[in-house]
């Protein structure tokens, strides 16, 4: 079974600044899709950003980018340019992208990382 | 767009006691999804279905039950609640096939069994 680690349970990054959220998985398959999503106080789950493991280059979604290593199994989520409203727990997902066995149902998380933004 | 939509938002149950919790979606996705979520645990899947009239066991389904019998609805039902099934449950749902589809979570909803 493939697992997620998460291993900063906190992390706080001044406003403005830059931070590097990591995440790790444990895989043996060789297609793949990982996400980052974003909880809020709200409780909301956003998604940030995702990538599929075929392709080389790393997803960029505005102030949010992944530096995506596949032979490492690391998947991080780098923040630029902190916001206040980037506050919040963010979590790493991983799901098969195998249709055979039914595995690509199923979005294992990470227990994920609380970030608090500094003014 | 409503997406996901989850109710009730709020529950207070006694041991012992059923309820159940419903979730909508008018996106006609295929999928659906209930998940727990409790402190230092991240989200942990209870059940899904892949499609009307279909449902599957995920990481902890002991204690509850689910049904599919509309493609727009998966209930969530705990027939003898238990201290430790307090937690937030959210529902998601995507469309199926083998891309990148995401998943689209409802608010969630806070269930404390006294």
């Amino acid at each position: 079974a493939q697992t997620v680690t998460q291993s900063q349970p906190e992390m706080s990054v001044q406003e403005a600044e830059t931070v590097t959220l990591s995440c790790t998985y444990d895989t043996s398959e060789s297609d793949y899709y990982l996400f980052w999503y974003k909880q809020p106080p709200s409780r909301q789950m956003i998604l940030v950003i995702r990538q599929e493991a075929y392709k080389q280059q790393n997803a960029t979604e505005n102030r949010f980018s992944v530096n995506f290593q596949k032979a490492a199994k690391s998947f991080s989520l780098k923040i630029s340019d902190s916001q206040l409203g980037d506050a919040a727990m963010y979590f790493c997902a991983y799901r098969s992208a195998d249709n055979s066995g039914g595995s690509n149902y199923k979005l294992t998380f990470g227990k994920g990382t609380l970030l608090t933004v500094n003014p | 767009n409503a997406g996901v939509t989850q109710t009730p938002k709020f529950r207070v149950l006694k041991t012992g006691q059923s309820m159940t919790l419903l979730c909508a979606q008018d996106m006609n996705h295929e999928y659906m999804y209930w998940y727990r979520q409790d402190p230092g645990m991240g989200l942990r899947l209870i059940h899904y279905s892949v499609g009307e009239g279909t449902t599957a066991k995920g990481e902890v389904p002991d204690g509850y039950n689910v049904s599919r019998l509309k493609k727009q609805n998966f209930l969530l039902g705990l027939e003898s609640a238990a201290p430790s099934q307090t937690s937030v449950y959210f529902c998601a749902s995507r469309a199926g096939g083998s891309g990148a589809n995401v998943l689209t979570f409802g608010a969630g909803s806070r269930l404390t069994v006294l």
